[in-house]
């Protein structure tokens, strides 16, 4: 079975700092989709940024952008200029085409002003 | 732009009670997704539908049942409720043949 592991069950960042939060996945499919997930307080399940498995360039989206490595099978987040909006519990998350998503345990990131 | 609906947002039940737990896709998407999240926990997935069709099943105990209606919205039917089962129950949907999951805001079940 598939697997994604959150290994930082909390992490804190400064204002306007870069942090990255890190993930890893077992599988042994070639064709896969992984995606970040942000929780606020609110329990709002937000879509981050998306990744597919068959494309080499790692996904940006604004200040939020990926490091993708296949061949290790990890999936970090790196977040730049933090905000205090950003503060949220994060969830790496792992789909084989038209199967369930499975997350990770999440990491809780906390911003300080 | 439209997002996944759910309704209702808050419920309070009983032991041993019922509960109906609705969800309204983005419109065009024809996939929806059910998941369980339990206090401190990750989202658990419970079942998932396409076209009307169960397309795929998680961990999803047998005193639940769910179905997707032809206008696609789709409810979860919970009975014989238990104390564990108070958790946030979220709808996702998505257009076939793109894997990205949109979320509703999520109903949360509280079972007394």
């Amino acid at each position: 079975a598939q697997t994604v592991t959150q290994s930082q069950p909390e992490m804190s960042v400064q204002e306007a700092e870069t942090v990255t939060l890190s993930c890893t996945y077992d599988t042994s499919e070639s064709d896969y989709y992984l995606f970040w997930y942000k929780q606020p307080p609110s329990r709002q399940m937000i879509l981050v940024i998306r990744q597919e498995a068959y494309k080499q360039q790692n996904a940006t989206e604004n200040r939020f952008s990926v490091n993708f490595q296949k061949a290790a099978k990890s999936f970090s987040l790196k977040i730049s200029d933090s905000q205090l909006g950003d503060a949220a519990m994060y969830f790496c998350a792992y789909i084989e085409a038209n199967n369930d998503m499975r997350f990770g345990a999440g990491t809780r990131l906390t911003v300080k002003p | 732009a439209a997002g996944v609906i759910q309704s209702p947002r808050h419920l309070i039940k009983e032991k041993r009670e019922t509960a109906t737990l609705k969800c309204y896709p983005i419109p065009r998407h024809d996939t929806v997704y059910w998941y369980q999240q339990g206090p401190g926990q990750d989202p658990q997935f419970l079942i998932s539908f396409y076209e009307k069709m169960q397309s795929d099943k998680g961990s999803i105990p047998d005193r639940f049942s769910a179905q997707q209606f032809s206008d696609y919205h789709s409810e979860l039917n919970m009975s014989s409720l238990e104390l564990g089962d108070s958790a946030l129950y979220f709808c996702a949907s998505s257009p076939r043949g793109l894997e990205t999951q949109y979320f509703g805001p999520g109903t949360r079940l509280l079972v007394l």
